[in-house]
């Protein structure tokens, strides 16, 4: 009864190759994100939708796409991929956009480029 | 840009003892919240602090915030071992604007405690 979970916890690729990472919570929330943390342990939001709809689209390369088909899931497609793309990617959600709410972290998807 | 710098970087002590990890923000926020990130793993919310609010307590945690120096402290009393992990302060926007969740981390401090 994990309550946000990601797939795949890893994820080694050739550059160029396109790759996605899948995100569920169970919690009910109606918010979810996408962060990156690259290897200074720094941690930048990417995107975020609430209830389906993007709210938060931050600059980040046209490579990067999210979808949320539902507001339990929210995926991350990464098109051409880089080295520089090589992270720990977290998807989060909270119980509404607002900023007052914690947010619940999944275990991260560690991307590696070669 | 990064909107919090933490403080110190990394801190090392015995069990036992108090650990004292600081922030300093550059904007004016909504809120400031404080995570824990085990090694490997996802980040887990501690505690939030709201603007018009100067302490606040959960367990050995004490949270303060001095919004006129833009920064807070975390504190944690007679650490144990299983506190090690790193520490991010996170800020929500500018204050009375619409921030839709949107938290800025800090650089994080990494606590080592020794058994």
């Amino acid at each position: 009864d994990t309550a946000v979970s990601q797939t795949p916890k890893y994820l080694v690729t050739q550059m160029g190759n396109d790759k996605s990472i899948k995100c569920e919570q169970n919690l009910g929330h109606d918010t979810m994100y996408w962060y990156k943390q690259d290897s200074k342990k720094f941690l930048k939001i990417m995107f975020s939708y609430n209830n389906k709809e993007l709210i938060i689209n931050e600059t980040v390369p046209n490579r990067f796409s999210p979808k949320s088909p539902d507001k339990a899931h929210l995926n991350l497609h990464i098109n051409s991929l880089e080295l520089g793309d090589s992270a720990v990617y977290f998807c989060a959600s909270s119980r509404t956009s607002s900023g007052v709410n914690e947010q619940f972290f999944g275990p991260g998807t560690r991307l590696t480029v070669l | 840009s990064q909107q919090g710098e933490e403080d110190p970087q990394a801190l090392s002590i015995q069990e036992g003892e108090n650990a004292t990890m600081n922030c300093s923000y550059k904007t004016s926020i909504n809120n400031l919240q404080w995570y824990r990130q085990n090694s490997g793993r996802g980040l887990v919310h501690l505690i939030l602090i709201r603007s018009n609010e100067r302490e606040k307590h959960s367990g050995r945690l004490r949270v303060t915030l001095d919004t006129s120096k833009k920064s807070s402290s975390l504190l944690i009393t007679a650490s144990r071992a299983a506190d090690t992990a790193s520490y991010f302060c996170a800020t929500d926007g500018d204050a009375g604007g619409t921030s839709y969740g949107k938290l800025t981390f800090g650089q994080g401090t990494i606590l080592t405690v020794h058994p």
